[in-house]
């Protein structure tokens, strides 16, 4: 299957500062990329949709310019959570999209980065 | 009303026992359908992906998709207790995804 690989898969920061998280395609070609957070025994959550080449669509809730989403090439997503603070501790996780013709589309999901702001 | 719906659990059964896993949904523009196996602290992981109506089998794994009454099914024969993990249904249709809250599975040995 697909590999979706995310770095790093843990980061402790200190409360004010910035953490860049990375989300590549490994062997394909990914033009849409998703990002989700997840918060201890709950399900994911959709931050929001990225697009490589075009502005990233945020759910509703989901601060834009907390969360930096930039998809500069088909095989690489970044996050960025600026100005980071306790409440921003979560589980994220990014996947990218496979749509191969009419009979494939589906998702293949990273290993999840765990962030604890301090 | 969610678009899909997903009992979430725990389920527990003994090791060895044929384990059923169901979602339904409201959406009938749903055309694909998964199953991904998420493990405590792990990304989640493509367990089978089906297009439209039908059964699929994998090993000890069956999808199997009812687009008439908007139900499907993951079936787990012979559960081992690394099976122990919560599972989570899926379905798009244009380019939209929508999760199931996923259901928790314990196989005691």
């Amino acid at each position: 299957g697909a590999v979706v690989s995310q770095h790093p898969s843990r980061v402790i920061c200190k409360s004010g500062t910035s953490v860049k998280i990375e989300c590549r395609s490994l062997d394909f070609q990914a033009t849409t990329m998703f990002w989700y957070r997840q918060f201890p025994k709950q399900s994911l959550m959709l931050m929001a949709t990225s697009n490589e080449g075009s502005k990233a669509t945020y759910e509703q809730g989901v601060e834009k310019d907390k969360f930096l989403i930039n998809h500069a090439s088909l095989t690489l997503s970044t996050l960025t959570v600026t100005s980071a603070h306790p409440e921003d501790s979560s589980f994220y996780i990014c996947s990218a999209r496979t749509h191969g013709g009419a009979l494939t589309d589906t998702q293949y999901f990273g290993p999840g980065t765990r962030l604890t702001v301090l | 009303q969610k678009e899909v719906e997903q009992d979430p659990g725990p389920l527990s059964v003994p090791e060895g026992a044929i384990v059923s896993l169901n979602c339904t949904y409201s959406n009938s523009a749903f055309q694909y359908f998964m199953w991904y196996r998420q493990y405590s602290r792990k990304g989640p992981e493509l367990l089978m992906y089906t297009y439209s109506s039908g059964n699929k089998e994998d090993g000890r794994f069956t999808a199997q998709v009812d687009k008439s009454s908007k139900y499907i099914s993951l079936f787990i024969r012979d559960s081992q207790p690394s099976d122990s993990a919560t599972y989570l249904c899926a379905m798009s249709a244009s380019g939209k995804f929508y999760f199931g809250s996923g259901t928790k599975l314990n196989v005691k040995p």
